[in-house]
């Protein structure tokens, strides 16, 4: 299947820094990428779909001033946490649809922790 | 508004068993529906996709089926494994977003 890259896969920041991550299809184009954000022993919940060229989709609920995506090429779409704070530690994770079938692939997630 | 039940939430059977895994959704307007598992700390690997035209797909081991009109799907998982121990994800796409399921966490024992 295709394959979506995260990077990093972990990191620690102190509150009040801002976090980069980066989501890289790396075989595919996708012109839709999906960031989801899961907390332990629970599912994931979609927090935005990020579209190449435009402006991302922020689900009910979700800062879109706090958590910034930029979806700048057909291949790379970044989520950053803005002025971290310890709540916002959690586990983050991309998804791109691959080959036109509606199947949608996942990268390996962040694990984000603000002290 | 749509929403994915799993049940049940874990499961623990011996290596070897045969064994089915459930997904219910309540709305059947659905694009496709996927299966992942996902590995403790780690991303989603994704296991088999039914479009909604689709009754069943097979990979390996695994079965997955789906009953559009009921809101039903299962995974099937034969001849069940140590190795086949994860969380396993159901997720149906409707409207442009996936929505997830809660899991189920197996667990085969040696």
């Amino acid at each position: 299947g295709a394959v979506v890259s995260q990077h990093p896969s972990r990191v620690i920041c102190k509150s009040g820094t801002s976090v980069k991550i980066e989501c890289r299809s790396l075989d595919f184009q996708a012109t839709t990428m999906f960031w989801y954000r899961q907390f332990p022993k629970q599912s994931l919940m979609l927090m935005a779909t990020s579209n190449e060229g435009s402006k991302a989709t922020y689900e009910q609920g979700v800062e879109k001033d706090k958590f910034l995506i930029n979806h700048a090429s057909l291949t790379l779409s970044t989520l950053t946490v803005t002025s971290a704070h310890p709540e916002d530690s959690s586990f983050y994770i991309c998804s791109a649809e691959g080959d036109g079938t509606g199947e949608l692939f996942f990268g390996e997630g962040s694990r984000l922790t603000v002290l | 508004k749509q929403e994915v039940t799993q049940i049940p939430a874990a499961l623990s059977v011996p290596e070897g068993e045969n064994l089915v895994l459930n997904c219910s959704f309540t709305d059947s307007a659905i694009y496709n529906l996927q299966w992942f598992r996902q590995d403790p700390g780690k991303g989603l690997t994704s296991l088999l996709l039914i479009q909604s035209s689709q009754r069943e797909q097979t990979s390996g081991r695994l079965n997955a089926s789906l009953d559009k009109s009921s809101g039903r799907s299962t995974l099937y998982i034969a001849a069940s494994q140590p190795g086949d121990s994860a969380t396993y994800l159901c997720a149906v796409k409707g409207a442009g977003k996936l929505i997830f399921g809660q899991g189920t966490t197996l667990q085969v024992k040696p």
